[in-house]
């Protein structure tokens, strides 16, 4: 069985650029979540997709987007890096099944800092 | 009021000892509880869940649930060094495709050999 599996690992912009961070979901799983961790803190959630769309979004404004795919990896994209966006960006798949109460198990996440 | 809170830390206990971590809630709809483990550097990794009261116990992991009251706690028994990390509680108020995860900040665990 293949884990999450999430690139890069590492990434450095500037302010005002934009980013796009990969992730492909755990065998057997049809659901990608995004969260974002400060320095400190706990993982914030940006959104969810399951069966290619947007299911659920946190806090987060219209510049992070996302998109999955028909293989249930998914993709997120910041426009208009702030330097506040410097994070650790986690994504987590889970299998929206039946039983409702679907854990969710994390990528190595990507650590983007912002300049 | 923090939508999850965890006691404040850090938390040292000595190696063999129990460290018992807590976390309250705010949101009485919240159906699924999740304990996570990170290690400095690392990506969260899934403990343990519980969704109904009372307590769940694995190896030396055990998860107790108070609806009631909102709270949730994560008890570690025979502690090592190893167990050493920052310990995240998760809240889920939805179920199936509608799982979102609210966290606390997380308490940091420090066993001392």
């Amino acid at each position: 069985e293949t884990g999450v599996t999430q690139s890069p690992t590492h990434l450095i912009k500037t302010r005002g650029q934009q980013v796009t961070l990969r992730c492909s979901s755990q065998s057997g799983h049809n659901t990608v979540s995004w969260y974002q961790q400060a320095l400190g803190q706990g993982p914030q959630f940006i959104f969810q997709y399951y069966r290619e769309e947007e299911n659920g979004r946190g806090n987060f404004p219209p510049r992070f987007s996302g998109l999955q795919f028909p293989n249930y990896s998914s993709e997120l994209n910041v426009n208009a890096l702030e330097l506040d966006d410097s994070a650790l960006y986690l994504c987590a798949s889970s299998h929206a099944g039946a039983r409702g109460y679907n854990e969710q198990f994390f990528g190595p996440g990507t650590r983007l800092t912002v300049l | 009021q923090k939508e999850v809170e965890q006691n404040s830390g850090p938390l040292s206990v000595p190696e063999g000892a129990i460290a018992s971590l807590n976390c309250t809630y705010s949101d009485r709809g919240s159906q699924s509880f999740f304990w996570y483990r990170q290690y400095s550097g690392k990506s969260p990794e899934l403990i343990m869940f519980i969704y109904s009261n009372g307590d769940k116990e694995d190896g030396r992991f055990t998860a107790q649930l108070n609806k009631a009251s909102q709270y949730v706690s994560l008890l570690i028994r025979d502690s090592q060094p190893s167990d050493s990390a920052t310990y995240l509680c998760a809240v889920n108020r939805g179920a199936g495709a509608n799982s979102k995860l609210t966290f606390g900040k997380g308490i940091t665990l420090s066993v001392r050999p």
